[in-house]
């Protein structure tokens, strides 16, 4: 079955640059996600990656994507005090294409000041 | 474009009492998905409707778990005889569909606590 997993906290200090990991088990998906959850919160969308790219960069945020190792990485740079949340990535899994989305358990980031 | 609600923000029952959760999409977005969010753990998907047909649910989702969308936009998720284990954020989502992306938006959740 699909599977997702990450790290689950990483701490930075403020200004430093965070790099959050996943890997994931299904390679046939066509995109991977990265979602933002604050305390109590529901799930912001990030960012997302389509598979035939290797690099995707939106502001702060750069996704690394390595198909062949089936890993994706999040990059903050210059992270903030409201960078800190729960980060999940996810891709779609299912017979059809836009299914649900599986999820990693989460990276807790920690950004002291 | 007002993004994907979800009504009440909170609910307190007592086991064995019913629940229903209410979640509006994105206005025209004709996916709609539930998914369940324990402590710790990422969401896990429960269902699945593209406009008012349920085409996929969960092994999660047991015989006391009801979804409808009976108009192709609305959602309601209903819980019957709730048990401590039910105990959860309920997340709904939306995505417009194959033709205008697969991309799924969240809602802020319905946080569910049951004594």
């Amino acid at each position: 079955g699909e599977d997702v997993e990450q790290s689950l906290f990483l701490s930075v200090r403020e200004g430093d640059s965070s790099v959050i990991n996943c890997t994931y088990t299904d390679s046939s998906s066509t995109y991977l996600y990265w979602y933002k959850q604050e305390p109590g919160a529901g799930l912001q969308l990030l960012t997302y990656i389509f598979s035939n790219m290797d690099m995707k960069q939106d502001q702060r945020l750069t996704v690394l994507l390595n198909k062949k190792d089936k890993h994706l990485s999040l990059r903050i740079a210059d992270t903030q005090t409201g960078d800190s949340a729960i980060y999940f990535c996810a891709f779609p899994a299912g017979r059809e294409y836009g299914n649900k989305l599986v999820f990693g358990a989460g990276t807790i980031l920690r950004v002291k000041s | 474009d007002t993004g994907v609600s979800q009504n009440p923000r909170h609910k307190i029952t007592k086991r064995g009492q019913n629940v229903t959760f209410r979640c509006d999409p994105i206005s025209e977005h004709n996916r709609l998905y539930w998914y369940r969010q324990t402590l710790g753990q990422g969401p896990e998907f429960l269902t699945y409707f593209q406009n008012e047909a349920q085409l996929e649910k969960s092994r999660l989702l047991s015989d006391r778990f009801s979804a409808e969308r009976p108009k192709g936009s609305f959602s309601t998720l209903e819980i019957q005889r709730t048990e401590q284990g039910d105990s959860a954020m309920y997340l709904c989502a939306s995505s417009a569909g194959l033709a205008g992306g697969e991309t799924q938006y969240f809602g802020p959740g319905t946080r569910l606590l049951v004594l």
